[in-house]
């Protein structure tokens, strides 16, 4: 069975430090790869998302991924981040070929942002 | 254009009992999802809609169990409410074609006493 793996439970960064956000999948072939983002009390929002072609792929809010099939991760990076985007992060996988819909989720990091 | 709505925001009910969650997506798309949130076991996908049709389905009791409407519009209900059923419902809609993009609604909390 598919399963994801985000191993950082809870990140402290300083507002205009870098962030990286680390994502491990376990899956038979590529899958689709998702990085999702919830703000307290609100659903989650696509930052971005891989399904094949370049392994470097951008997304919104100034959020980047790279997929590294040899590592089976696809770990999500922002240069500098800023206060707002403090939240919590979700790494998902979907079946190659299937819908969308039918994600399985990382258990999510929370990222705390001091100022 | 509306986002997904999720009604009702917060829902309290007791063991026993049964409830219904609504959602209505995005105009034009066709494809309603459903999802449990809860601190222990995170996010796990409930079911799908499309079509007023069950397209797929997670790992979770007859207990649990939903519809679609021909306006796209999607209810889910539990009966027999147990304790651990207490979870934030999300629901996401999303236009047909593969890997199509999620968008969630802001969810049901549900508490079951």
């Amino acid at each position: 069975a598919q399963s994801v793996t985000q191993p950082d439970i809870h990140i402290t960064v300083s507002e205009g430090a870098s962030l990286e956000l680390r994502c491990n999948y376990s899956y038979g072939a590529t899958p689709y790869l998702f990085w999702y983002v919830q703000s307290p009390g609100q659903g989650l929002q696509l930052l971005l998302k891989y399904f094949s072609g370049d392994t470097l792929v951008q997304g919104i809010k100034g959020f980047e991924a790279e997929f590294k099939r040899s590592q089976s991760s696809f770990n999500l990076r922002k240069p500098s981040v800023h206060w707002s985007d403090a939240a919590e992060y979700f790494c998902a996988v979907g079946e190659p070929g299937g819908t969308a819909s039918k994600l399985t989720f990382g258990t999510g990091t929370r990222l705390q942002v001091t100022l | 254009k509306a986002g997904v709505t999720q009604t009702p925001r917060y829902l309290i009910k007791t063991r026993g009992q049964q409830v219904t969650l609504s959602c209505s997506p995005i105009s034009g798309h066709r494809s309603v999802s459903w999802y449990q949130q809860t601190p222990g076991q995170g996010l796990q996908f409930l079911f799908e809609y499309f079509s007023e049709t069950q397209r797929n389905k997670g790992n979770f009791p007859g207990r649990f169990s939903g519809r679609q409407f021909s306006n796209s519009r999607s209810e889910m209900n539990v009966s027999t409410l147990e304790l651990g059923d207490s979870a934030l419902y999300l629901c996401a809609s999303s236009l047909v074609g593969a890997g199509e993009k999620l968008f969630f609604g802001s969810g049901t909390q549900l508490s079951v006493l």
